[in-house]
């Protein structure tokens, strides 16, 4: 079967950094998403990995390792808008995405 | 640009009752998509459409359907709602099938 893991929750200080990692299993790998979402709103696009390595865009890094099929997010100098959830998604052989249950992410001053 | 539209926001249903949740985009994506995202589980793929014209279906189809007649409107109808329906909906859009998604506000469905 198809699985996406990452953490239920986590907590983080304001001004800190925070990881947040996905494990994958799917048939068939077409790239690696990423989305937040705030609670009550819908998901935005983050960042996207299809080759392995690490893709920085301002505060937010991502990064994929394929043979481990493991990525992770990297949020720094975290802010109080940063409280949200955080979705990971890998795009299977059908180019349909499969989620993981996300990970809220609870930012403290 | 409204990028994409869902109506109804929340709505309260009966039972055996049937109702479409709108979906309109005018970003002229080829691809749309339905999806349902229940506590403490990922966001699962109802039906797709990867072009106007086709539909798919996803992971939990049973008791939904959907139409694809223009780019713009992606429908999706419960024939005969039940109370594990209960969600939030989101309808997504993407340029084509391998690109990023982009998400309506979401519908929340209740049915009693």
């Amino acid at each position: 079967g198809q699985n996406i893991d990452q953490p239920t929750e986590m907590t983080a200080t304001e001004g800190a950094i925070v990881q947040i990692n996905c494990t994958y299993q799917t048939s068939g790998f077409n790239g690696l998403f990423w989305y937040q979402q705030h609670a009550g709103e819908a998901p935005t696009f983050l960042s996207y990995n299809v080759l392995d390595g690490l893709e920085e865009k301002g505060r937010f890094s991502s990064f994929l390792s394929r043979s481990k099929g493991y990525s992770y997010l990297l949020l720094k100098e975290l802010q109080m808008k940063d409280s949200a959830s955080y979705l990971c998604a890998v795009m299977d052989s059908n180019y349909q995405l499969i989620w993981g249950a996300g990970t809220k992410l609870i930012i403290k001053p | 640009t409204a990028g994409i539209t869902q109506a109804p926001t929340s709505q309260i249903l009966a039972a055996g009752r049937s109702m479409t949740l709108r979906c309109t985009q005018d970003m002229r994506h080829n691809a749309m998509y339905w999806y349902r995202q229940d506590l403490g589980l990922g966001l699962r793929l109802i039906h797709y459409s990867n072009t106007a014209g086709t539909t798919g279906k996803g992971e939990v189809p049973d008791g939904y359907s959907v139409s694809r007649a223009n780019t713009d409107d992606f429908p999706l109808t419960l024939a005969s709602a039940v109370p594990s329906q209960t969600s939030v909906y989101f309808c997504a859009s993407s340029d084509t099938a391998d690109n990023e998604q982009f998400f309506g506000p979401g519908t929340r469905l209740t049915v009693l």
